[in-house]
C-alpha cells in the first residue's frame, strides 16, 4: 500500500524560516516530490530528492532519508506570495502519489 | 519556456453529457499523466500514457477513457457525468529518460456537471 502523511495547516511569519515534514510509505518507491499550489491552479514543481541527504534551491531546500521514509521542505525567508498548499508526492513506478497538502499561512 | 496546455480551461456540462478534455505536453515529453482534484483534495492519478501506451491506470472510473495521440497530446473522455465529476483535471507531462521523470503540470481544466 501507500500512504503519505503531512501536517494540514502551518502557520509562520513573514521573513521566518518554517519547515514542512512529510512521512511517506510506498513500494515501488522512486522519489520523492514537493510541489507548491496556490488554490485554484495547478501544482508547481519545486524539488526532487532520490538520494539521502539535502538539496538546497535557493530559499527552498529539500531534505531525503529513505531509510526512514522521511522528508522535509524548509523554506527561508519567508514572503507572503508563499502562502499556499505544499503537497509532498511519492514517485511510484509511472505515477506520483501526492499526500493532502499542507496549507501555509503566512502572517505579516 | 513551453509549458502543458489544457484545453478548454473551463467546462460546464449537464449530467449524463459527454466531455473531452485537451492536453497538449511540454514538446519533447513523451509521457502524460491525467489527474483530478475535487475541492480541498489532493490531485489523484487517474491514468498516463507513454510513448502513445497506456503506461499505469489509477482511480479513473469505468465512464472515462483517454488517449494519447502520434502529436503526444492527449484527450481524456468523460461519459455518463455525474455531479460527482465537477473537479479540476490537471495534464502534466514528463520526459521520461531526463533522470528525473519529474512531471509538470497544466493549469487545468475546472469541470462543472449541473
Amino acid at each position: 500500500g501507500q500512504n503519505i502523511d503531512q501536517p494540514t495547516e502551518m502557520t509562520a511569519t513573514e521573513g521566518a524560516i518554517v519547515q514542512i515534514n512529510c512521512t511517506y510509505q510506498t513500494s515501488g518507491f522512486n522519489g520523492l516530490f514537493w510541489y507548491q499550489q496556490h488554490a485554484g491552479e495547478a501544482p508547481t514543481f519545486l524539488s526532487y530528492n532520490v538520494l539521502d541527504g539535502l538539496e538546497e534551491k535557493g530559499r527552498f531546500s529539500s531534505f531525503l532519508s529513505r531509510s526512514k521514509g522521511y522528508s522535509y521542505l524548509l523554506l527561508k525567508e519567508l514572503q507572503m506570495k508563499d502562502s499556499a498548499s505544499y503537497l509532498c508526492a511519492a514517485g511510484r513506478d509511472d505515477k506520483i502519489i501526492f499526500g493532502k497538502g499542507t496549507r501555509l499561512h503566512i502572517l505579516p | 519556456a513551453a509549458g502543458v496546455i489544457q484545453s478548454p480551461r473551463h467546462l460546464i456540462k449537464e449530467k449524463r453529457e459527454t466531455a473531452t478534455l485537451k492536453c497538449y505536453p511540454i514538446p519533447r515529453h513523451d509521457t502524460v499523466y491525467w489527474y483530478q482534484q475535487g475541492p480541498g483534495q489532493d490531485p489523484q492519478f487517474l491514468i498516463s500514457f507513454y510513448e502513445k501506451m497506456q503506461s499505469d491506470k489509477g482511480s479513473i472510473p469505468d465512464r472515462f477513457s483517454a488517449q494519447q495521440f502520434s502529436d503526444y497530446h492527449s484527450e481524456l473522455n468523460m461519459s455518463s457525468l455525474e455531479l460527482g465529476d465537477s473537479a479540476l483535471y490537471f495534464c502534466a507531462s514528463s520526459f521520461r529518460y531526463a533522470g528525473t521523470d519529474t512531471q509538470y503540470f497544466g493549469p487545468g481544466t475546472r469541470l462543472t456537471v449541473l
